[in-house]
């Protein structure tokens, strides 16, 4: 079955510096990557996703890179400020199982220094 | 805001105890998600109901009972659990077709006593 690993398990970033958070992916099937931002006392937020037919994607400060050959995607947040501060999941899914399973990274904590 | 409600918040319970977790969802959503989610951990999908209807059960124990009443709303019945049951326990919805994105609700913390 699928198995995503999330690297690095914590990342500590200066106010205004970039931060990158990686993936990889062990399903070549898979299709979908959503990115989930967790505050602390809150439930998991949908920040941005990406479909394999599409190798990057912006929103904002927010961006989602995607190489199908290397079964990695990975997320860049740029400008980074303390409310970026969260655990962020990275997963992975195949869209015509039609199941609703996320194989879910281990998580990333984001810490920003003001 | 989330768009998915759950309640309670909070909720701390005896083993012998029997208490209902809710979610409600107004976005039109009509596949509907349990999942736990463990401190430090990442969500683990529990159960998953189409159109009303059970569709996915990850073998868990029958002291959690889900039921989905209409399309909007998704309960959860607890009955006899184990300290190990303690943990965030999360809603989320989306459309049938693909059934992603989902959405999170803030949760139920649980606590076991």
């Amino acid at each position: 079955g699928e198995n995503v690993e999330q690297h690095p398990s914590t990342l500590s970033v200066q106010e205004g510096d970039s931060a990158v958070i990686k993936c990889t992916y062990s399903d070549s099937a898979s299709n979908y990557f959503p990115w989930y931002k967790q505050e602390l006392g809150k439930g998991p937020q949908l920040i941005i996703d990406i479909r394999s037919n599409v190798g990057e994607k912006k929103d904002q400060r927010i961006a989602v890179t995607l190489n199908k050959t290397a079964k990695h995607f990975s997320l860049h947040i740029t400008e980074t400020q303390p409310e970026d501060s969260a655990v962020y999941f990275c997963a992975a899914t195949l869209l015509s199982s039609n199941t609703g399973k996320l194989i879910f990274g281990q998580g990333t904590t984001l810490q920003v220094k003001p | 805001d989330t768009e998915v409600t759950q309640t309670p918040k909070h909720l701390v319970m005896g083993m012998t105890n029997k208490k209902s977790l809710k979610c409600e969802q107004h976005m039109g959503h009509r596949a509907m998600y349990w999942y736990k989610q463990k401190a430090k951990k990442p969500p683990e999908l529990m159960f998953v109901y189409s159109y009303e209807k059970l569709s996915i059960n990850e073998s868990v124990p029958s002291r959690f009972s889900p039921e989905c009443p209409n399309s909007s709303l998704l309960n959860l019945h607890l009955h006899a659990l184990q300290p190990e049951d303690s943990a965030l326990y999360l809603c989320a919805s989306s459309s049938d077709r693909d059934r992603q994105p989902q959405h999170f609700g803030d949760g139920t913390r649980l606590s076991i006593l």
